[in-house]
């Protein structure tokens, strides 16, 4: 496993705002993903982030909404863009290692937008 | 139909007691499942892998049956510290196909 370092941990945000989330982790990784998991619902996968090109999107999630920066291997960031309410969730990244396909969570960050 | 789909509960038992969960999943060709604990406001973190032999670590026994498409996990024994969402995770093929089920949320009573 991996020490996995997110932050902000919780904030609350005005409608029309961007929040940017960071992502460390203690080693070099190369599967790193970003999901939501939305009050009372199970994780949804964003995207991929990928180091060194653009990150690969799920359906209903687009680069405008969720742009996503990876420069290296161990460093990740998720911005949500132009929030509204219904961006309210809890953002989580993830590592996955080796071919087992486990992965491994960020402590997440719990966003608020009024 | 869901592609992993779980009793919400709440299951609530008393300590000591065993308490078990299914989780059934749609895809047939799934090949790794796994049981992840998910506190509240807290990050999912991995409990266990089920494998077909069915495998065990404690108090812990998960079991899987491909045939029923069905993978199980059982406690034995429930501490209060068990109180948690436990949510079923199906994997088809590759870390973007990665299915997670709502959870079942779990409260042992004193």
């Amino acid at each position: 496993s991996a020490v996995i370092s997110q932050k902000p941990s919780r904030d609350i945000c005005q409608r029309g705002t961007s929040l940017t989330i960071q992502c460390q982790v203690d080693s070099q990784v190369t599967m790193m993903f970003w999901y939501r998991q939305q009050p009372g619902q199970s994780l949804t996968l964003i995207a991929t982030a990928n180091q060194g090109s653009e990150a690969t999107y799920e359906s209903g999630f687009v680069i405008d909404k969720f742009p996503i920066s990876r420069p290296n291997l161990t460093f990740s960031t998720l911005t949500v863009s132009n929030m509204s309410p219904e961006d309210s969730s809890i953002y989580l990244c993830s590592v996955g290692f080796g071919s087992n396909e486990k992965l491994f969570f960020g402590s997440g960050t719990q966003l608020s937008v009024l | 139909r869901k592609e992993v789909e779980q009793d919400p509960g709440p299951f609530n038992v008393p300590e000591g007691a065993t308490v078990a969960f299914n989780c059934t999943y749609s895809n047939s060709a799934s090949q790794s499942f796994f049981w992840y604990r998910q506190d509240c406001r807290k990050e999912p973190k991995l409990l266990m892998s089920v494998y077909s032999s069915g495998n065990e670590d404690g108090r812990f026994t998960a079991q899987l049956n491909r045939a029923s498409q069905y993978i199980s996990l059982l406690i034995r024994d429930s501490k209060l510290s068990d109180s948690a969402t436990y949510l079923c995770v199906v994997n088809p093929r590759g870390y973007q196909k990665v299915t997670f089920g709502t959870g079942t949320k779990l409260q042992v009573i004193p």
